[in-house]
């Protein structure tokens, strides 16, 4: 158990849709990270929070938005969602502003747009 | 664009031998990289980690070799055993973005007995 976690585990949406994606850090990790894994891809960086604030964003589409909470879980919104969203959707935490050796990862968010 | 490249999709090797994974790299920004592991259903955990001021890094039964000249590195398990059966990511990172790593398209070990 790393820590994090990521609700819900899975996820069956239309196209069109909107949907939100939650994640809970580990105790006193102030950074979130967003990544998406589609099919035999390798996991590619979304988007990342520290202590509320955007610190820094990668490949994420306009449809797709962030925001981290005054208690610090974060929720990834995907809206319009497209066939090509279906993925893994995994968030992780540090308790400083960087990805080192101690970001944990969550379990993943599996979406499937039908 | 893949900066990070792991171009063997699977590997099989034999309960007790040595498992070679390789990860090549394009971008010579990068200068700190890392293997993760990953099993069913679970998010990847940190394996072992080296930067670019060394050309190893020891931990236990994994070494990981990084060779700069080539833009190269290798995960190596000795010995191999059944519980290493997962899919194992490599990944990257450069300073002046150490907010996001690059991870590779992961390399699925089967380890059999």
């Amino acid at each position: 158990d790393s820590g994090v976690t990521q609700t819900p585990k899975h996820l069956i949406t239309a196209t069109g849709q909107r949907v939100t994606l939650r994640c809970s850090p580990r105790s006193g990790d102030l950074s979130v990270y967003w990544y998406q894994q589609s099919l035999d891809q390798g996991l590619q960086f979304l988007i990342q929070y520290y202590n509320g604030e955007e610190r820094a964003k990668g490949n994420i589409l306009e449809r797709f938005s962030a925001q981290q909470f005054p208690d610090l879980h974060s929720e990834l919104n995907l809206s319009s969602l497209e066939l090509g969203d279906s993925a893994l959707y995994f968030c992780a935490s540090s308790a400083l502003g960087s990805m080192n050796t101690e970001a944990f990862f969550g379990q993943g968010t599996r979406l499937t747009v039908v | 664009d893949q900066q990070v490249k792991q171009n063997s999709p699977s590997l099989s090797v034999q309960e007790g031998r040595i498992s070679i994974l390789n990860c090549d790299y394009t971008n010579s920004m990068f200068d700190y990289f890392l293997w993760y592991k990953k099993y069913p259903a679970e998010g990847p955990t940190f394996l072992i980690s080296i930067s670019s001021i060394k050309d190893k890094n020891e931990d236990g039964r994994f070494t990981v070799f990084l060779n700069k000249s080539a833009k190269h590195l290798s995960l190596h398990i000795v010995p191999s055993q059944p519980g290493d059966s997962a899919v194992y990511f490599c990944a990257a990172r450069n300073t002046g973005t150490a907010s996001k790593l690059t991870f590779g398209t992961g390399t699925r070990l089967q380890v059999t007995l």
